[in-house]
C-alpha cells in the first residue's frame, strides 16, 4: 500500500495558462474524489469517479475544469484559462467501495499569478 | 445544505492539557460524523469517526461523541502532547452512497512542552 501519490506536489503559472494535476490512487481502489482546499479553509467536494465514470460534480466545477479517469486507475483534473481564483491546493482521495475509509493524498499547490 | 461549524482556532495548549474542539453540524437526513487531522506536510489522516446518534468514535487517545440533540460532534483527549500539533477538521458524509465529505474550516492546534 504506497498511498495515493499526487504529482505535481506544486505548480506555479500565469493566469490564462493551462494546467494538467495526476492522482494516482491506492490500488484497486473504485472511488477516487478530487477536493480542493483555500488558506484557512476545509478541502471542499469538487467531483469523484466510480471505477471510470464520473458520477456527481459540484457546482464549484465550472467549465474551466475537466476531470477523467480512464480506466479506471489514475486521474487528470485540467484547469483550463487559470484565474487568480483557482489559487489551492487540489487535493485527491481513494476508498476500496462505498461506505469505506477516504484515504487522502498530499495533494497539489498551485499558485496563479 | 449541509455544513459544519468548527472552534476556530487557533488553539495552543501545554502538554498534558485537556483538549475540546467543538463541532456542529446542520443537516438533513442521519450524516455520519468524522473528525480528520493533517499533521504538517502530510495528507488528511482519518482520526475517528461515527455513524448514528449516541456512537462514540476513539482513536489514539481521542473521542467524539455523535449528539443528535445537539447536532454536535466535540472531539476531546484528556491529555495532550506535543505530536498532536496539527489542524484538525470535523466533516460529515450526508449521503452514504456518494461518502461526499462536507468540511469545517479546519482547527489548528498547537502543543508546546
Amino acid at each position: 500500500d504506497t498511498g495515493v501519490s499526487q504529482d505535481p506536489r506544486h505548480k506555479i503559472t500565469k493566469r490564462g495558462q493551462n494546467v494538467t494535476f495526476r492522482c494516482d490512487p491506492i490500488s484497486e481502489h473504485n472511488r477516487l474524489y478530487w477536493y480542493r482546499q483555500t488558506l484557512g479553509q476545509g478541502p471542499e467536494f469538487l467531483t469523484y469517479f466510480q471505477n471510470e465514470a464520473q458520477l456527481e460534480k459540484s457546482r464549484l466545477l465550472s467549465d474551466r475544469f475537466s476531470a477523467e479517469r480512464p480506466k479506471g486507475s489514475f486521474s487528470t483534473l485540467e484547469i483550463q484559462r487559470t484565474e487568480q481564483g483557482d489559487s489551492a491546493m487540489y487535493l485527491c482521495a481513494s476508498s476500496l467501495s462505498v461506505g469505506e475509509k477516504l484515504f487522502f493524498g498530499s495533494g497539489t499547490q498551485l499558485s496563479v499569478l | 445544505g449541509d455544513s459544519v461549524t468548527q472552534m476556530e482556532g487557533p488553539v495552543t495548549l501545554s502538554e498534558e492539557a485537556f483538549l475540546t474542539i467543538n463541532c456542529t453540524y446542520t443537516a438533513t437526513g442521519y450524516p455520519s460524523l468524522f473528525w480528520y487531522v493533517q499533521y504538517p506536510g502530510e495528507g488528511l489522516q482519518l482520526l475517528l469517526k461515527a455513524t448514528k446518534a449516541d456512537d462514540k468514535g476513539s482513536n489514539k487517545g481521542f473521542e467524539a461523541t455523535y449528539r443528535k440533540e445537539t447536532t454536535s460532534f466535540h472531539l476531546e483527549k484528556g491529555s495532550v502532547q506535543v505530536s498532536d500539533s496539527a489542524v484538525y477538521f470535523c466533516a460529515l458524509s450526508g449521503f452514504q452512497g456518494a461518502q461526499k465529505l462536507v468540511f469545517g474550516q479546519g482547527t489548528r492546534l498547537t502543543i508546546n512542552p
